[in-house]
């Protein structure tokens, strides 16, 4: 099946530095998602993309969906301690839709103080 | 907040034992799906639904069934708990594949002993 390689793992921060992260693949994918985990509660939809090379902002947070269709950023500046959690990359199953989403393994934010 | 609502939400149960976790919508979407969320793995698809009585195998299907004897409820059935099925398991609903934005439920702690 497909497979996302998220990096890093983890990000350790101060509050007010910007954020990067990213996932790749090796198939070519027609959508990227993010979602955002806040501890104990399950994931929410941050931003999707449909179309390569599409740069999308909302609010504090940016994404891209890479031109190769293998790779997508999402960054967020200016960090406040809401945002700690684990942010996810996501695809629609090669199937279409009705079978799921295929998940990134998360990259895990922490805000030190 | 979508109308989601996983039961229980803590469980404690013993090698060999049957477990039955809930998932009640209250939105009338057609897709539902179960996750289980493990350290290093991310989320992984168990089983999805596409309307009642329809249903399929995710990545990682062996051990769990399913049914869908109403639009509103989607149950996932340990028959024998194994301590690899030590997890948090997460319902997700969509009323479209389109967009592939899933609202997922808080989840269900399961620990087999």
């Amino acid at each position: 099946g497909q497979q996302l390689n998220q990096s890093p793992q983890s990000m350790f921060i101060q509050e007010g530095e910007d954020v990067s992260m990213n996932c790749t693949s090796s198939s070519i994918f027609n959508t990227w998602l993010w979602y955002k985990q806040d501890p104990g509660e399950g994931p929410v939809l941050l931003i999707a993309l449909y179309k390569a090379g599409e740069l999308t902002s909302n609010g504090r947070l940016t994404a891209q969906f890479g031109i190769t269709r293998k790779d997508s950023f999402l960054n967020i500046s200016a960090s406040i301690p809401s945002d700690v959690g684990i942010y996810f990359c996501a695809d629609q199953y090669s199937g279409g839709g009705a079978d799921g989403l295929t998940f990134g393994k998360g990259t895990h934010l922490i805000i030190q103080p | 907040d979508a109308g989601i609502t996983q039961s229980p939400r803590h469980k404690v149960t013993e090698t060999g034992t049957p477990v039955t976790l809930r998932c009640h919508q209250t939105e009338n979407h057609r897709y539902m799906y179960w996750y289980r969320q493990d350290p290093g793995h991310g989320l992984r698809l168990i089983h999805y639904s596409y309307g009642v009585k329809d249903t399929d195998k995710g990545e990682v299907s062996d051990g769990y069934s399913v049914s869908r004897s109403k639009t509103e409820d989607f149950l996932l059935t340990l028959e024998s708990a194994t301590s690899s099925q030590t997890s948090v398991y997460f319902c997700a609903i969509t009323g479209t594949t389109r967009t592939g934005e899933l609202f997922f439920g808080e989840g269900s702690r399961l620990t087999v002993l």
